[in-house]
């Protein structure tokens, strides 16, 4: 089955300053990759995602990378801001009939102001 | 957009006793629904995938007859905790997936805000 291993599990970062979290998956049929923001005691927001057609997608600070041929995807934050210290998740599947997602294993990402 | 509304989000109960879950899909129906637990400062793991109209799919580890899960309408799922020890403490969160085409945006996965289940 797939796997799926994310770095850093943790990240500090001042204020303003870019924050990048990288994921790897094994299954070369995945062909969907979201990323999802977890605030403690909430459940896990979708903030992108990616589809394997596209190498790049950017909405207004976030932007996610793709390279397939690596298997390996990013999420870049720019002009962090304190709003954004969550735990962030990224995950791979197939979408056809199920969209059965694999996670990382997490990114707690503090932003200091 | 797509809500998904989990109640209750927080229980405390007694050592073997049963503890129901539900998750609602409040704007969209959901074919699929999953069921996830997630311990402290841990990932998400997949518990079952619950189908409208059929049993779920439970993934390998976890015990069908300890987690029952119905689907009985496109908008509700139900996570029930039969018999809850302390070890069954946890964080337990669903996700619903709208009915619609595999590339169409109602592909995507809506999250609940999660249960945090105590036994005592």
């Amino acid at each position: 089955g797939e796997n799926v291993e994310q770095h850093p599990s943790t990240l500090s970062v001042q204020e303003g300053d870019s924050a990048v979290i990288k994921c790897t998956y094994s299954d070369s049929a995945s062909n969907y990759f979201p990323w999802y923001k977890q605030e403690l005691g909430k459940g896990p927001q979708l903030i992108i995602d990616i589809r394997s057609n596209v190498g790049e997608k950017k909405d207004q600070r976030i932007a996610v990378t793709l390279n397939k041929t690596a298997k390996h995807f990013s999420l870049h934050i720019t002009e962090t801001q304190p709003e954004d210290s969550a735990v962030y998740f990224c995950a791979a599947s197939i979408l056809v009939a199920g969209n059965k997602l694999t996670f990382g294993g997490g990114t707690r990402v503090l932003v200091k102001p | 957009g797509a809500v998904v509304s989990q109640h209750p989000s927080w229980v405390i109960c007694k050592s073997g006793t049963s503890v129901k879950i539900e998750c609602r899909s409040l704007d969209f129906q959901a074919t699929t629904m999953f069921w996830y637990r997630q311990f402290p400062k841990q990932s998400l793991m997949l518990m079952a995938t619950s189908n409208e109209g059929s049993k779920a799919t439970y993934e390998q580890g976890v015990e069908k007859d300890k987690f029952l899960i119905n689907h009985a309408s496109l908008t509700l799922s139900t996570l029930t905790v039969t018999s809850a020890h302390p070890e069954d403490s946890s964080f337990y969160i669903c996700s619903a997936r709208a009915a619609g085409g595999i590339f169409s945006g109602a592909n995507v996965l809506t999250f609940g805000a999660g249960s945090r289940l105590t036994v005592l």
